[in-house]
């Protein structure tokens, strides 16, 4: 079957870094994908991973390495903002996307 | 501004009922897509459509009918059938459908039983 696992809840302290971990198994792979969501409101795209290796955008980096099966979202210099789910998706052979439940990230000051 | 509007906003169903969620979008993408979020759980399929009349049954397609009469417009009726409605119902459209492009999303609406 298809499986995206993600931890449910993470805290982190304003102005620091945290690392969200999202590993998978699906049928097939054309890529990864982070999605922001606020509660209440609609996701909003963070980022795309199709090939191994670090992608750098602004706080915000993700890092990929498909032999393992896993991604991660790096966020620097968190902010009270930040405070959101962070969702993991992968796009199957089927250009279908599989969802993780959402990482919930609470900062404190 | 190019985007995707859901409404409403909130919706009351009353049992035996049949309701329906708009959704249009003004991004000429040819796929959209209808998801319920549950909490605790990843967003799971209800259907898709690749191109105008034309529709697939996601993952939890029963008790719920959709229509793609035209490019913009993709709404959903969630029908009496389906038993267990109350969730937050998000609306998605992507470029194309087989393309590695990423979904956007509308804002959403909120079914609940009264």
């Amino acid at each position: 079957g298809q499986n995206i696992d993600q931890p449910t809840e993470m805290t982190a302290t304003e102005g620091a870094i945290v690392q969200i971990n999202c590993t998978y198994q699906t049928s097939g792979f054309n890529g990864l994908f982070w999605y922001q969501q606020h509660a209440g409101e609609a996701p909003t795209f963070l980022s795309y991973n199709v090939l191994d290796g670090l992608e750098e955008k602004g706080r915000f980096s993700s890092f990929l390495s498909r032999s393992k099966g896993y991604s991660y979202l790096l966020l620097k210099e968190l902010q009270m903002k930040d405070s959101a789910s962070y969702l993991c998706a992968v796009m199957d052979s089927n250009y279908q996307l599989i969802w993780g439940a959402g990482t919930k990230l609470i900062i404190k000051p | 501004d190019g985007g995707i509007t859901q409404s409403p906003k909130y919706l009351f169903r009353k049992e035996g009922q049949n309701v329906t969620l708009s959704c249009e979008q003004n991004l000429n993408h040819d796929a959209m897509y209808w998801y319920r979020q549950d909490p605790g759980q990843g967003l799971r399929l209800i259907y898709y459509s690749q191109i105008v009349n034309d529709f697939q049954k996601g993952d939890i397609a029963e008790g719920y009918s959709v229509s793609r009469e035209k490019k913009e417009s993709f709404p959903l009726t969630v029908t009496s059938a389906q038993k267990n409605p109350t969730a937050f119902y998000l609306c998605a459209s992507s470029i194309s459908p087989d393309l590695a492009q990423p979904q956007h999303f509308g804002d959403g609406t909120r079914l609940s039983i009264l």
